[in-house]
């Protein structure tokens, strides 16, 4: 069963980095993931996708503060000199046999 | 420029049928590769796919909502309509289009969303 566990929330100061995980469901570990920010009250925003062997390629305008990479069934959202506006919920999306779209439960980010 | 907008009701009556339209901008269906799905949020909780449509008519549901779901387009009017049918109060969401490239499924563009409330 194809399912993406994320942590409810996260919080780090600013100016500081923060490492966000996405896991995936066992058996999985060969599957890429992308990244979805939403600031509140937006929609969402392509950040990136991650592949299995760390490799990224993000969406246009997307800084160099925002990067991605992988261990395992885990993929990693890490965002660097922290600022006021990445203060939003982060998904994680993948895809699987069937061509079947999952989102996972998204995490909450504070910067403080 | 890419743009998705959503469009409908805002308002449906439980067991009514929704329907929502999706205009793109800035590009077409018919390029290959190309393809549009819907996503939705109810308040508070995390984002759901619902289906998305290619640009050779290909189709895919979540099997969870097969049953009450059907995903068109319309190439001429460079639109992707989504109907969902007998509404329930927990089916009030924001509802988002967004699309996906090189035969994909990473959502790459989103729609800002519409809200549809379910409601007697």
């Amino acid at each position: 069963q194809l399912v993406l566990t994320q942590s409810p929330s996260a919080s780090a100061s600013l100016g500081a980095s923060v490492k966000l995980t996405c896991t995936l469901s066992s058996g999985l570990s060969s599957y890429a993931i992308a990244w979805h920010q939403q600031q509140p009250e937006k929609g969402p925003r392509y950040l990136m996708k991650v592949n299995s062997d760390g490799s990224h390629s993000k969406g246009d305008g997307i800084p160099d503060r925002f990067s991605g990479s992988s261990s395992g069934a885990d993929r990693y959202l890490t965002i660097s000199s922290l600022q006021s506006e990445d203060e939003a919920d982060y998904y994680c999306q993948t895809w699987g046999t069937g061509a079947h779209v999952v989102f996972g439960g998204g995490t909450k980010l504070t910067v403080l | 420029q890419i743009t998705l907008k959503e469009s409908g009701p805002t308002l449906v009556k439980p067991t009514q049928t929704l329907t929502l339209t999706c205009t793109l901008s800035g590009f077409t269906l018919s390029a290959s590769g190309v393809g549009v799905g819907w996503i939705r949020q109810p308040p508070g909780k995390a984002l759901e796919w619902l289906a998305l449509i290619y640009w050779d008519d290909d189709k895919r549901y979540s099997p969870s909502l097969k049953s009450r779901l059907t995903i068109t387009k319309d190439t001429s009017k460079n639109q992707v309509v989504l109907t969902m049918t007998n509404m329930d109060p927990v089916d009030t969401a924001t509802y988002y289009c967004a699309r996906v490239d090189n035969g994909d499924y990473v959502f790459q563009h989103w729609g800002q969303g519409t809200l549809v409330t379910v409601s007697s």
